[in-house]
């Protein structure tokens, strides 16, 4: 029973223009939710969250939509840079007492085609 | 380097051996969180530790897993009799406060463990 599902295993871009990681989730009480950025033999990298109060939350290149009523994110890279190429990973929380952990989907590996 | 470290970064273990994963927090971060990721698989919650108490082991193994956070000293993940199925990397993250947010976790560079 994945709470939070990441549908597409990867996706290719070509440089300059727009990447779009899609991530849906089932579980209703999740009203955070985080987006990681992961290399090869490194730890997940922080790259931008979302309360559930906003729709909208916006990072230099990385900007993340949130529509409640779908239960549906989205992480839209622009441009996007060679760099970028890594598995993002979609995370989501529910911030009420006795609540510690985040719920990781199984990522969408990106690849940027210079 | 402020970062979480953990170590070792490889550690290779015949079954039935003890296996030991270290963890140092971001400094000014007290609240510690293991992960395990399985190939192919996203993350998974194993446990939530501050200075000497367990919060969360909900996610923990019944048997075999364990973990600790003394008052002086890294986070350790032990695990005993280590089986094949214990191979995954597991991933150390910390925060600065878990009740009221931030929520923002920041993980380490993981320890890969290999069973054989």
């Amino acid at each position: 029973d994945q709470q939070v599902k990441q549908n597409s295993p990867s996706l290719s871009v070509q440089e300059g223009r727009i990447s779009i990681l899609n991530c849906d989730y089932t579980n209703s009480m999740f009203d955070y939710f985080l987006w990681y950025k992961k290399y090869p033999a490194e730890g997940p990298t922080f790259l931008i969250s979302i309360s559930s109060i906003k729709d909208k939350n916006e990072d230099g290149r990385f900007t993340v939509f949130l529509n409640k009523s779908a239960k549906h994110l989205s992480l839209h890279i622009v441009p996007s840079q060679p760099g970028d190429s890594a598995v993002y990973f979609c995370a989501a929380k529910y911030s009420g007492a006795g609540s510690y952990q985040l719920t990781f989907g199984k990522g969408t590996k990106l690849s940027v085609i210079p | 380097n402020a970062g979480v470290m953990q170590n070792p970064r490889h550690l290779v273990r015949r079954r039935g051996q003890e296996a030991r994963l270290r963890c140092s927090p971001m400094k000014g971060h007290s609240h510690v969180y293991w992960y395990r990721q399985l190939p192919e698989e996203g993350l998974k919650f194993m446990v939530y530790l501050q200075k000497e108490n367990i919060i969360d082991e909900s996610g923990m193994p019944k048997e075999r897993f364990s973990a600790e956070f003394p008052k002086e000293g890294p986070s350790i993940l032990r695990i005993q009799q280590v089986v094949r199925g214990d191979s995954a990397a597991y991933f150390c993250a910390s925060s600065l406060q878990s009740g009221r947010g931030p929520y923002e976790q920041y993980f380490g560079p993981g320890t890969r463990l290999t069973v054989t």
